[in-house]
């Protein structure tokens, strides 16, 4: 059964980077058939999806995080990665990692999730 | 692009039914049949529910059901029982590689 695992820094100061990973278990990184992703959730708010990765290195990003966004992956260990440069307390959320499904384009969503990771930005 | 937008709260006696919207525009919702739905308890995860605006995964109980018209998606719970209650969340593709997620439903049983 395919697992997902988000780990990083809990607190992360204002105009500093967070830094995040996601570790993948039960299954391969590198399959064809799906994408990684980033979602978060601000607390007592809605989801927002931040972006995602295909194990090429294939980047996709949510437009109005996409200045600050980069995402990475090691295939090598089923790792990928979330940067999210220049935080603020507007940042301060769960974020979770979740495999998206594909299917060479031809289905579209988010399953399973990480458990998600509270990342608070302050000082 | 913006969020899709979804009623912020739905309720329901047990054994009646509930049925959420989920109102995009012609861009996302309208254009693929790629609306999906997650369940989300109280300090856990989101779950999926429905692909593709109306398969449900194994394990999914059959009262959860999806449909769609234009730009409006819907969900819909029939039969409610207590462990329903919880926020749920649609979410479309919008092109690109881009996806979207509804603003939030919080379903009460009563």
């Amino acid at each position: 059964q395919l697992q997902l695992q988000e780990s990083g820094p809990g607190l992360v100061k204002p105009s500093e980077t967070l830094s995040l990973s996601c570790t993948v278990s039960g299954g391969s990184i590198s399959s064809s058939s799906y994408y990684w992703g980033w979602i978060r959730q601000p607390p007592g708010k809605g989801l927002e999806w931040i972006g995602s990765i295909y194990h090429t290195g294939s980047t996709y990003y949510n437009p109005s995080l996409k200045s600050r966004v980069t995402m990475s992956v090691d295939t090598s260990k089923n790792l990928f990665f979330l940067k999210l440069r220049s935080v603020t307390a507007a940042d301060t959320a769960v974020y979770y990692c979740a495999r998206v499904a594909y299917c060479g384009g031809d289905c579209r969503w988010f399953d399973p999730w990480g458990q998600g990771t509270l990342v608070t930005v302050s000082s | 692009q913006s969020a899709l937008t979804q009623p912020p709260s739905a309720s329901g006696s047990p054994g009646q039914s509930v049925t959420i919207s989920c109102t995009g525009t012609s861009s996302d919702v309208g254009d693929y049949n790629y609306v999906s739905w997650y369940q989300q308890h109280p300090g856990k995860a989101p779950k999926l529910m429905i692909y593709e605006v109306s398969k449900r995964p194994s394990g999914v109980p059959g009262r959860f059901s999806g449909s769609k018209s234009g730009n409006t998606a819907s969900l819909t719970v029939s039969g409610l029982q207590a462990e329903d209650e919880a926020d749920y969340y649609c979410s479309s593709y919008a092109g690109s590689n881009v996806y979207v997620f509804g603003t939030g439903t919080k379903v009460t049983v009563l």
